[in-house]
């Protein structure tokens, strides 16, 4: 069992700056979540993907967010001209419909920090 | 979307049992009480999952009031890496993908 993993762990960038995250889930899972979480605060859902469709993306995130799933497999996040606010864990977490109610996977997620 | 109240922190002593709370009043009939835990700059990690009935694991056990409206995880022997942060979530694969989080309950396990 590898996991779920995500690339860089950390990140530091100026603001104004792209940056871009990449999440490799399980293997035989064909549900990827994003979430983003601030100290002391729970995930917050951002977007999730079922195969390689995005069906779900929160009202919260901003023009300035984009995420893709190119053939089903991993993912990558894309934050455009970042601010300060986008400073916090990015985490990624993928699942199995198969069955119902399928746990989620989570990776150690990317601490990004906006100078 | 289905919320759950959970206490803000707890406290337990090493090798005593601890058992964290969780009230979803608004629980539909289709919602499973899942419980992750979070531990320091980690990723969020499964512990259990259930629908009506108690549940038990390698981890732990759920247990769920007969009305669902509440339901009880337990450790039964705290060991000090026990200490995290629970979340107590509703999920509903047809309906409720997303997972909605609370602040969860910090535990912490005196040695």
């Amino acid at each position: 069992d590898t996991g779920v993993s995500q690339d860089p762990r950390h990140k530091i960038t100026k603001r104004g700056q792209n940056v871009t995250f990449r999440c490799d889930p399980i293997s035989e899972h064909n549900r990827l979540y994003w979430y983003r979480q601030t100290l002391g605060q729970g995930p917050e859902f951002l977007t999730y993907f079922q195969n390689e469709a995005q069906l779900e993306k929160s009202r919260l995130l901003s023009d300035r967010f984009s995420a893709e799933r190119p053939k089903g497999s991993f993912s990558t996040l894309e934050i455009q001209r970042t601010e300060q606010g986008d400073s916090a864990m990015y985490l990624c977490a993928s699942s199995w419909t198969g069955g119902s109610n399928s746990p989620l996977h989570f990776g150690n997620g990317t601490r990004l920090t906006v100078t | 979307d289905a919320k759950t109240t959970q206490p803000n922190s707890m406290e337990s002593n090493e090798e005593e049992p601890v058992h964290l709370p969780c009230n979803h009043s608004t629980i539909s009939g289709t919602d499973y009480i899942h419980w992750y835990r979070q531990l320091p700059s980690q990723g969020p990690e499964y512990v259990i999952h259930g629908l009506t009935s108690n549940v038990n694991n390698r981890m732990a056990s759920l247990a769920i009031a007969e009305d669902r409206k509440s339901s009880t995880l337990i450790l039964h022997r705290a060991t000090l890496r026990d200490a995290a942060v629970y979340y107590c979530i509703l999920y509903n694969a047809g309906n409720n993908r997303k997972l909605i989080w609370g602040l969860g309950t910090s535990l912490a396990v005196n040695p």
